[in-house]
């Protein structure tokens, strides 16, 4: 089955570094999803991609969605403590209706 | 609005018994999913639904179960729980699988 692995697992950063997750998928995805995760919350939708090689940018976050379709990153230009979280993809495949979470980027900023 | 809302929040059972989580949204989104989140393991589907009447298996559906007699719920039962059961548990809908997901809470869920 599709899986979507998501690396590094943990990063600590000091406040104002910049700081990138990257997100694979074993098989070409249609779109794919980021959320973020506060610390005793929930996922919240973030963004989606859907083009090859697409590029979105949410203030300080940019997203990218790999040509082939089967890989994205996140990058935050100078992290903020706001920042600290843990960051999801999630890839929704050519057929099917299921949607593959990676196991997530936790991100801890030091002020 | 109220979005998607899990009861309970908080639950400690016994191994053996079995209990239903549940499951609401007011959003009239056809699609609604059950993952659970272990650390390190980030979010794994359990079972789905793409409308009223219709369920389908994720990733890990053993020891569950759902039903979708309406558009608005979407309750999951553990028939005979598992300390290996213990997880947080999400409910997420959307108006189709590859839209955005709205999350609830969770349900955080011991098993002893």
């Amino acid at each position: 089955g599709q899986q979507v692995m998501q690396i590094p697992q943990y990063q600590h950063v000091q406040e104002g570094e910049d700081f990138t997750t990257y997100c694979n998928s074993s098989t070409t995805l249609s779109n794919i999803q980021w959320y973020k995760q506060r610390p005793g919350g929930h996922p919240v939708f973030l963004i989606q991609l859907v083009k090859s090689g697409e590029v979105k940018k949410q203030k300080r976050l940019t997203f990218q969605f790999g040509e082939a379709k089967k890989n994205s990153s996140l990058h935050i230009t100078a992290t903020q403590t706001t920042d600290v979280g843990t960051y999801f993809c999630a890839g929704h495949g050519n057929a099917g209706n299921m949607l593959t979470f990676g196991g997530g980027t936790r991100l801890m900023v030091k002020p | 609005n109220a979005g998607v809302t899990q009861t309970p929040k908080f639950q400690v059972l016994k191994t053996g018994q079995s209990m239903t989580l549940q499951c609401a949204q007011d959003m009239n989104h056809e699609y609604m999913s059950w993952y659970r989140q272990d650390p390190g393991m980030g979010l794994r589907l359990i079972h789905y639904s793409v409308g009223a009447g219709i369920t389908d298996q994720g990733e890990v559906p053993n020891g569950y179960n759902v039903s979708r007699s309406t558009t608005e719920d979407f309750p999951l039962r553990l028939l005979s729980a598992a300390p290996s059961q213990t997880s947080v548990y999400f409910c997420a809908s959307s108006y189709s699988s590859n839209q955005p997901q709205h999350f609830g809470d969770g349900t955080r869920l011991s098993i002893l």
